[in-house]
């Protein structure tokens, strides 16, 4: 079946750090893969996503590369601040039937001042 | 702007109560989803809708109904709570037509059985 591999956390940086947090996946065919952020008492939201090997998702700041030779979906932001401060989930939805998201495990970034 | 709304926020009950979690959409998407996630943050598929009158059972196994009989509504029934069902629900929706479709999410229903 399809499962999600992500980096644990917490991750605390000072802001205007480098951010990287690593997704790697396992799943058949050619899954679409996403990157949600939950901010505290909140339900997700979409922050990017990629549907194919080779696209780069970018919003925000963030950026997330499909690369399908080493099954990878990592998270980038140069320059973090503390409004980034949340919960970030490394998710993919299968190519065919119902298409719901198998999530990663999440990992809380904390950006202090 | 995603429109997905869930009510209540939050819910306190005793245990053996029994409960609806309501969820609605205003975009008229087909797919429904409701997650739980635990303590620990993770989330899993609990149930699922193809539109109406069509649901299915997630990965996760859960004693928790639901129903469809609206396009934009997808409740979700405990019939007797216990405490081993503290969680948060979530639920979602998507259009479904397109390769890669976008989840939106409701803001979630944080409940807490005694």
């Amino acid at each position: 079946g399809n499962s999600v591999t992500q980096m644990e956390g917490p991750v605390t940086l000072s802001e205007e750090a480098f951010l990287t947090i690593n997704c790697t996946y396992t799943a058949t065919g050619y899954p679409s893969l996403f990157w949600y952020v939950q901010y505290p008492g909140e339900g997700l939201q979409l922050l990017l996503k990629a549907t194919k090997a080779d696209d780069k998702g970018s919003n925000k700041g963030f950026e997330a590369t499909y690369r399908k030779e080493t099954t990878s979906f990592h998270l980038e932001k140069g320059s973090v601040q503390v409004s980034d401060s949340a919960v970030y989930f490394c998710a993919l939805s299968s190519d065919t039937g119902r298409r719901a998201l198998t999530f990663g495990s999440g990992t809380r970034l904390q950006v202090q001042p | 702007e995603a429109d997905i709304y869930q009510t209540p926020r939050y819910l306190v009950i005793g245990t053996g109560k029994k409960i609806t979690l309501e969820c609605s959409q205003t975009m008229g998407h087909d797919k429904m989803y409701w997650y739980q996630q635990d303590p620990g943050m993770e989330l899993h598929l609990i149930h699922y809708s193809y539109g109406v009158n069509s649901t299915e059972k997630g990965d996760l196994s859960s004693e928790s109904t639901v129903s469809r009989i609206r396009t934009e509504h997808f409740p979700l029934t405990l019939e007797s709570a216990r405490p081993s069902h503290t969680s948060q629900y979530l639920c979602a929706s998507s259009d479904g037509t397109s390769y890669g479709d976008t989840q939106y999410f409701g803001p979630g229903t944080r409940l807490t059985v005694l």
